[in-house]
């Protein structure tokens, strides 16, 4: 399965500044989660929506926030970015039921890098 | 503390030979096991997958093993192909628990 996207490829911010990162996902798939991968690591879960509300979040701060839209697309949002938030963002949809044992399918990420 | 470990960095094969990946993991309740691969400036793409109740799961070249009692799985390549050339991913998850977990990976070289 494939039909991940998202948006923007590349992006510079500056510490202390917000960015908002965009996905969109597979008609059909209702869980969307967002994984932070920093070079050289494996990808980092950052939290899991399902049905447009939060139901699964990894150990990072409340800066990192986002929202699931009806539309199968979803945002990352962080607040007062920090340099170590340099990473590769990726957004990851299935169709399964969140609890339920299901490969996720990712999109191609959103390199962020904070000066 | 790392719960899925890929303790190989990088690994390199001769092209028509077998790769073998190696993936330890810690936590008990993990019963669901991923392959993903990754290529340059593209996510991760799911390989293949196995369920704790079974210790075998093959498709194509792919073939997926896992040993509950030592908490390991391994993933076998036959043959080897040069498109096969990617960082590899061991991930598992727990029934109710949403996230999966990854490994730091393994980088696959496959040589002519």
């Amino acid at each position: 399965e494939t039909g991940v996207t998202q948006s923007p490829t590349h992006l510079i911010k500056t510490r202390g500044q917000q960015v908002t990162l965009r996905c969109s996902s597979q008609s059909g798939h209702n869980t969307v989660s967002w994984y932070q991968q920093a070079l050289g690591q494996g990808p980092q879960f950052i939290f899991q929506y399902y049905r447009e509300e939060e139901n699964g979040r990894g150990n990072f701060p409340p800066r990192f926030s986002g929202l699931q839209f009806p539309n199968y697309s979803s945002e990352l949002n962080v607040n007062a970015l920090e340099l170590d938030d340099s990473a590769l963002y990726l957004c990851a949809s299935s169709r399964d039921t969140p609890g339920l044992a299901g490969p996720f399918y990712f999109g191609p990420g959103t390199r962020l890098t904070v000066t | 503390d790392q719960q899925v470990k890929q303790n190989s960095p990088s690994l390199s094969v001769q092209e028509g030979r077998i790769s073998i990946l190696n993936c330890d993991y810690t936590n008990s309740m993990f019963d669901y096991f991923l392959w993903y691969k990754k290529y340059p400036a593209e996510g991760p793409t799911f390989l293949i997958s196995i369920s704790s109740i079974k210790d075998k799961n093959e498709d194509g070249r792919f073939t997926v093993f896992l040993n509950k009692s030592a908490k390991h799985l391994s993933l076998h390549i036959v043959p080897s192909q040069p498109g096969d050339s990617a960082v590899y991913f061991c991930a598992a998850s727990a029934t109710g628990d949403d996230k999966i977990i990854f490994g730091k990976g393994t980088r696959l070289h496959i040589l002519p």
